[in-house]
């Protein structure tokens, strides 16, 4: 069955520091990745969207120069959180969709962000 | 814009017993509808989608979902609880070529 890998699964980085979060599709091609975040007991929130060589677009509210997505590959996008705070603490989970199975939509199992 | 809601934050069932977590939605085209079940600390795992054909869908652990169209809700329920489903369950809907939504998320506790 289709896989999402993340990387990693869990970390924790210091105020003001860059923390990068890797998503890979293990084996499926995946046209476009997801990036949800959720809060302790809340749903997901989608964050942005990337296409594969594209700028991804970001939901409103979400600071693009904050969360830089790279979607460099049809298997590959990261997530750099740029001068983390506390506040940004929270469950990052990817997501990508197949390119030959468009309404088939994976997801990863989600890092885990502390920051301190 | 699509949506989904979610009306119960929690449910509460009795092993044993069937089970039903509502979903509706809101579409403005033909929805395709999923759900999805989450663990503490852990990403969602699928169980079922609708995207056409029967309105009943048969999923994973046992669960299934029907579509109504006429009352835009696709609520998943299964015949015999397990301690093991007490999770977090998130319906889904996608409007065709559109970004996936999720309803808030319903606490499923099955007691013993």
């Amino acid at each position: 069955g289709a896989v999402v890998s993340q990387h990693p699964s869990r970390v924790i980085c210091k105020s003001g520091t860059s923390v990068k979060i890797e998503c890979r599709s293990l084996d499926f091609q995946a046209t476009t990745m997801f990036w949800y975040r959720q809060f302790p007991k809340q749903s997901l929130m989608l964050m942005a969207t990337s296409n594969e060589g594209s700028k991804a677009t970001y939901e409103q509210g979400v600071e693009k120069d904050k969360f830089l997505i790279n979607h460099a590959s049809l298997t590959l996008s990261t997530l750099t959180v740029t001068s983390a705070h506390p506040e940004d603490s929270s469950f990052y989970i990817c997501s990508a969709r197949d390119l030959w199975r468009d309404y088939e939509q994976y997801f990863g199992p989600g890092t885990r962000l502390t920051v301190t | 814009a699509q949506s989904v809601a979610q009306p119960e934050d929690q449910v509460n069932v009795a092993e044993g017993n069937p089970l039903t977590v509502k979903c509706t939605y809101s579409v403005s085209g033909n929805p395709y509808l999923f759900w999805y079940v989450q663990y503490p600390n852990r990403g969602l795992q699928f169980l079922l989608k609708y995207i056409t054909g029967d309105n009943l869908v048969k999923g994973s652990y046992g669960f299934e979902a029907e579509f109504n169209k006429s009352q835009t809700s696709f609520h998943l329920k299964k015949p015999s609880a397990l301690v093991s489903d007490s999770a977090l369950y998130f319906c889904a809907v996608r409007d065709q070529g559109d970004d996936m939504r999720f309803g808030a998320g319903t606490r499923l506790t099955v007691k013993p």
